[in-house]
């Protein structure tokens, strides 16, 4: 069964500081790999994917991330960070369907990240 | 382009009850997935619908059902509410013949009391 670790449930970080976000995952197949954004009571918003291709993906709002399959992760980072950046950060992981489209998605449990002036 | 709406926005039930939630897909999507999302956790899939039928589903009980329309708007309902029923449920549509992603809806807020 797939699965997604992510090991740190809160972060703190200083305004303009780098940040990186870790997510490990579990999964049989190629992966197809997300990060999604959640402000207080919203829906998820998509900051990166990976599909094929290069390794190192860049997102919207300054994210970038770094698929790793030898370690099985895809680890979120930033250079410097924005009080606007606190929320909370899902990683997830999916599969296509042999026609294409994604399948149901598998999400970790989420890092919050907090912004210190 | 509207996104993914998802109504009702919040709603409150007594156990025992049963909900339904509506979901309309973004433009030019044809597949709906929900998610249950409780609170400080990640969301959890639920199922998937795909031209009118279930084609994936999570680990929930039977009492979790849904039903997707011919302009691929979905319900999703749930029979016999547990208190542990409480969460936000979200909507995610994408397109079943391409590498994208899923866009998701602001979700619904269910409290069972």
């Amino acid at each position: 069964a797939q699965s997604v670790t992510q090991p740190d449930i809160h972060i703190t970080v200083s305004e303009g500081a780098s940040l990186e976000l870790r997510c490990n995952y579990s999964y049989g197949a190629t992966p197809y790999l997300f990060w999604y954004v959640q402000s207080p009571g919203q829906g998820l918003q998509l900051l990166l994917k990976y599909f094929s291709g290069d390794t190192l993906v860049q997102g919207i709002k300054g994210f970038e991330a770094e698929f790793k399959r030898s370690q099985s992760s895809f680890n979120l980072r930033k250079p410097s960070v924005h009080w606007s950046d606190a929320a909370e950060y899902f990683c997830a992981v999916g599969a296509l369907y042999s026609g294409g489209g994604a399948d149901g998605l598998t999400f970790g449990k989420g890092t919050h990240l907090i912004i210190q002036p | 382009d509207a996104g993914v709406t998802q109504s009702p926005t919040h709603l409150i039930k007594t156990r025992g009850q049963q909900v339904t939630l509506r979901c309309s897909p973004k433009s030019g999507h044809d597949t709906v997935s929900w998610y249950q999302q409780a609170l400080g956790q990640g969301p959890q899939f639920i199922f998937q619908y795909y031209e009118e039928e279930e084609r994936q589903r999570g680990n929930f009980p039977d009492r979790f059902s849904g039903h997707q329309f011919p302009n691929y708007s979905s319900e999703l309902n749930v029979n016999a509410l547990l208190l542990g029923d409480s969460a936000l449920y979200l909507c995610a549509s994408s397109l079943r013949t391409a590498h994208t992603e899923a866009f998701f809806g602001q979700g619904t807020r269910l409290t069972v009391v």
